[in-house]
């Protein structure tokens, strides 16, 4: 089955740079999209197309694909960009498929 | 503004059928470019998708859940609905409904699509 690969936890410092990566074989063919949820609350997508930011996302969020890799990338964190993580793709048979997700710790 | 309510028993008991409805407002469930799609979260874990329905019924099903799920829709309720049958403990969590973009690139033969917006999500603990 087609499995997204994200790490468990990443830190950072306020005004520093998070950077969190989602792995697959089937990357390189197919788009990645990113969702932010904060405790208690639905999941918000922040990213789509693999780097394509919807309406109201702050531009700090921005990702960006390489080879088996995508990445999202938040710049200049913030307290509330302390949340869960996770990535989402879709195979060629139609599922659609979430990475296990990654907690952002802002310290 | 497009939102979505779920809604539902919270309480299922083993073996029997879940059964939750997903109620859209601020938009037409008829619109052409979407799916409406299932997603859930066990307590403490990851997200799960389920399945997703276009208006005129055609749907798409996890291959793990496929043979326990039914996804309708009701276009003039502007409604759709998930059954999940003979379920266990491990059925026990926050479901979700979300507006569903589904695409496929006939170039690399792969789906693509996301989830936007969802819905605040509903408990279903099953549990006798």
């Amino acid at each position: 089955s087609y499995e997204l690969t994200q790490p468990p936890s990443v830190s950072v410092s306020p005004g520093q740079t998070a950077r969190i990566t989602c792995s697959a074989d089937a990357l390189p063919k197919q788009y990645a999209y990113w969702y932010q949820q904060k405790p208690g609350q639905a999941p918000v997508l922040v990213i789509y197309k693999d780097s394509e930011r919807p309406s109201g996302i702050p531009e700090r969020f921005s990702g960006s694909s390489s080879g088996t890799t995508v990445t999202l990338t938040i710049s200049g964190v913030q307290a509330e960009d302390e949340a869960d993580y996770y990535c989402q793709s879709a195979d060629s048979s139609g599922t659609w498929v979430f990475g296990g997700g990654t907690k952002l710790t802002v310290l | 503004q497009l939102q979505l309510q779920e809604s539902g028993p919270g309480l299922v008991k083993p073996s029997e059928t879940l059964s939750l409805t997903c109620t859209v407002s601020g938009g037409s469930i008829s619109s052409s470019s979407y799916y409406w799609g299932w997603i859930r979260q066990p307590p403490g874990k990851g997200l799960e998708w389920i399945g997703s329905i276009y208006y005129s019924g055609s749907t798409y099903y996890n291959p793990s859940l496929k043979s326990r799920v039914t996804i309708s829709v009701d276009t003039s309720k502007n409604q759709f609905s998930l059954k999940l049958s003979s379920v266990t403990a491990a059925d026990t969590a926050v479901y979700y409904c979300a507006r569903h973009f589904i695409g496929y690139d006939i170039l690399t033969g792969y789906y693509f699509g996301w989830f936007d917006p969802w819905g605040q999500g509903t408990l279903v603990t099953v549990s006798s």
